[in-house]
Order: structure tokens, then C-alpha cells, then sequence
């Protein structure tokens, strides 16, 4: 599987834009960069994915370099509620994707 | 709205039982799968299903056991629970990634299994 890196916790101010880095150098063409997030006692619901192009939706955005060896997913004001696990995961085709550990995002008011 | 349905929320059971964990989607999915999530551990794929009667193992697929007999539907079975299956178990469904649209997987609630 290919792997991600991502820090182990970040911290943001509320209301502040936060950028969330992930490293995945061994990327192959036609893997798409997924987003998951997870709140506090709930399971894992999907952020956004992409694959060469940056891509904005509603929740947030995500920059791809231009190489696809990382990415960074982007809220743009972050709020109490976007506390949560954030997972960088590569998956292509049909094969199941695969959780890392992620970062685990605090949000201070 | 979309949903992924799991039978109960907390469950305990005792060592050497039968455990059925059900997760019901209403999406009309293909794809169905069970995961575990344990604290340090993040999650971890126990199988997996493209289609009815279809099944593949995950990562940790020892101790455990699918079935699904219907589109809707994919069981969890633990054969003769032991403590070390003490854990939250995740059920999720996504249509067939055969495009960029089709990405999404989507989660039920999760299940915390205690087994003493």
C-alpha cells in the first residue's frame, strides 16, 4: 500500500485558516489523494480527494504539489466543530482505502 | 440524506460467544466493509465485499467471520469472542470506485464491543 505521513497533532485558532500536510513520495499515477475526517465518537466521513488539481468543496480545499509527492488540506476558518482526526489516504481503483493514524486537529477558542 | 445503519451502539459479551455485528446501508453500495479501531492503532480493515455473497479478507481477518446474503446487508461474526476483540468496530459502504466521482465511502456510528 502506499503510505502517508502526516503529524500527529496540530493546533489551530478559531477562525484562523489551517493548513494540514501530507507527505506521500511514493505515490503512483493513478492513485487519488483522499481526505477523511473523524469527530469525537463518530465514525469517519469524507472530506474531499483529488488527484493532480487543486479541488475546493464546501468543507475545505486541497492543494496537490505539482510532483503529487504531497498535499495540504486547507480549512479555511476553522471552527470548535473541525476538532477532529484528520486521514491523508491514497487509494485507487476499487481496492479498499487505508487508514492511517492521521492528525489529530485542536481547535482553541 | 445517505445512511449506513449498525445494530447497536454498545454491545458486551462474554469470552467463548457468538457475536453478530449488523450494518445495513441504503445506498444501494456494492462495496461494504468492516473495520476496528483501536486507541494508538487507528483502523484497520477486518474484510471486505464487492458484492453479495462475495467477501475479502482485510488486514486482520483472524478471528472473524462476514456474510452477506443480501446487498444491503454485511455481517460481522465473531465466531468465539475473546478480550482481545474488545474494540469499536466500523461499518462502511461506497459505490464502485471506477471514476473520480465515485470516491466517498461513507460510515455508520460505529459499535463498542466490550468482551469480558
Amino acid at each position: 500500500d502506499a503510505k502517508t505521513t502526516q503529524p500527529n497533532s496540530m493546533e489551530s485558532n478559531e477562525e484562523e485558516p489551517v493548513h494540514l500536510p501530507c507527505n506521500h513520495s511514493t505515490i503512483s499515477g493513478t492513485d487519488y489523494i483522499h481526505w477523511y475526517r473523524q469527530l469525537p465518537s463518530q465514525g469517519p466521513e469524507y472530506v474531499i480527494h483529488g488527484l493532480t488539481s487543486n479541488v475546493n468543496n464546501r468543507m475545505a480545499s486541497l492543494a496537490i504539489a505539482e510532483d503529487r509527492k504531497s498535499s495540504t488540506l486547507i480549512l479555511h476558518r476553522a471552527t470548535l466543530r473541525d476538532a477532529a482526526v484528520y486521514y491523508c489516504i491514497l487509494g485507487s481503483g476499487n481496492t479498499p482505502l487505508v487508514f492511517g493514524k492521521g492528525t489529530r486537529l485542536s481547535v482553541i477558542a | 440524506d445517505v445512511k449506513v445503519t449498525q445494530s447497536s451502539r454498545y454491545l458486551v459479551k462474554r469470552t467463548g460467544e457468538k457475536v453478530f455485528l449488523e450494518c445495513v446501508q441504503d445506498m444501494d453500495h456494492e462495496n461494504m466493509f468492516w473495520y476496528r479501531q483501536d486507541p494508538g492503532l487507528g483502523l484497520r480493515l477486518i474484510y471486505f465485499s464487492y458484492d453479495v455473497k462475495m467477501k475479502e479478507k482485510g488486514d486482520i481477518p483472524e478471528g472473524y467471520s462476514v456474510s452477506r446474503e443480501k446487498k444491503e446487508r454485511f455481517s460481522l461474526i465473531l465466531e468465539s469472542a475473546s478480550t482481545n476483540q474488545t474494540s469499536m468496530y466500523l461499518c462502511a459502504s461506497s459505490p464502485p470506485r471506477r471514476g473520480p466521482s465515485s470516491y466517498e465511502q461513507y460510515f455508520g456510528p460505529g459499535t463498542r464491543l466490550t468482551v469480558t
